[in-house]
């Protein structure tokens, strides 16, 4: 099946840090999105990217549609506490009736 | 804002049995989804549904799985015989356009015995 794969796996960083994660395929998507996951809860959508090369920031956080369609970064800027969680990217592949596929996710974790 | 519910947040079941897992989609969409993560993985796809029938499956969507809008608000999961390695979380999704990022419930976590 198709996949994503997102990098790092986890990342150990001390608040006010600058965080950089992305996700690349092999194959080519209409939409990324950025999703992020607390313990035991749904994801929550954080961005979401329809056009390649476009570049949107919710708040601190700032991702990108890569020109190529087949991948994606997501930043976020001056980190705190309340950041920690799993972030998860996902695409939607063209021509699907919008199943979203998944990455393995980015544990970040925040020092105070 | 609106959101996706979901009951019962927890299931435990022995194996072999049915359950259901229910959802309510926001109310203006039209497109919904059932998604599962085993613990510790990532999110995958199960099926979406559109105008009252399934318009995408996953291989995981089997003939134990079916799924059902009984009526104008719930979309309903139902795993027929239950076995150990269904345990998961089991998340809906609805979305309300093609165009439209879809927008996930709090879950509903299965354990199966």
């Amino acid at each position: 099946g198709q996949q994503l794969n997102q990098s790092p796996q986890s990342m150990f960083i001390q608040e006010g840090e600058d965080v950089s994660m992305n996700c690349t395929s092999s194959s080519i998507f209409n939409t990324w999105l950025w999703y992020k996951q607390d313990p035991g809860e749904g994801p929550v959508l954080l961005i979401a990217l329809y056009k390649a090369g476009e570049l949107t920031s919710n708040g601190r956080l700032t991702a990108q549609f890569g020109i190529t369609r087949k991948d994606s970064f997501l930043n976020i800027s001056a980190s705190i506490p309340s950041d920690v969680g799993i972030y998860f990217c996902a695409g939607q592949l063209g021509g699907s009736q919008g199943n979203l596929i998944f990455g393995k996710g980015t544990k970040l974790s925040v020092k105070p | 804002e609106p959101e996706v519910t979901q009951t019962p947040s927890h299931q435990v079941t022995q194996m072999g049995q049915e359950v259901i897992l229910r959802c309510v989609p926001i109310s203006n969409h039209l497109y919904f989804y059932w998604y599962r993560q085993i613990l510790g993985q990532k999110v995958e796809f199960l099926v979406s549904f559109y105008n009252n029938e399934i318009s995408e499956k996953s291989e995981i969507f089997d003939d134990q799985f079916s799924v059902e809008r009984p009526d104008g608000s719930n979309f309903t999961l139902k795993i027929r015989s239950t076995k150990l390695e269904d345990s998961a979380m089991y998340f809906c999704a609805s979305k309300q356009g093609t165009t439209e990022t879809q927008y996930f419930g709090p879950g509903t976590r299965l354990l199966v015995l």
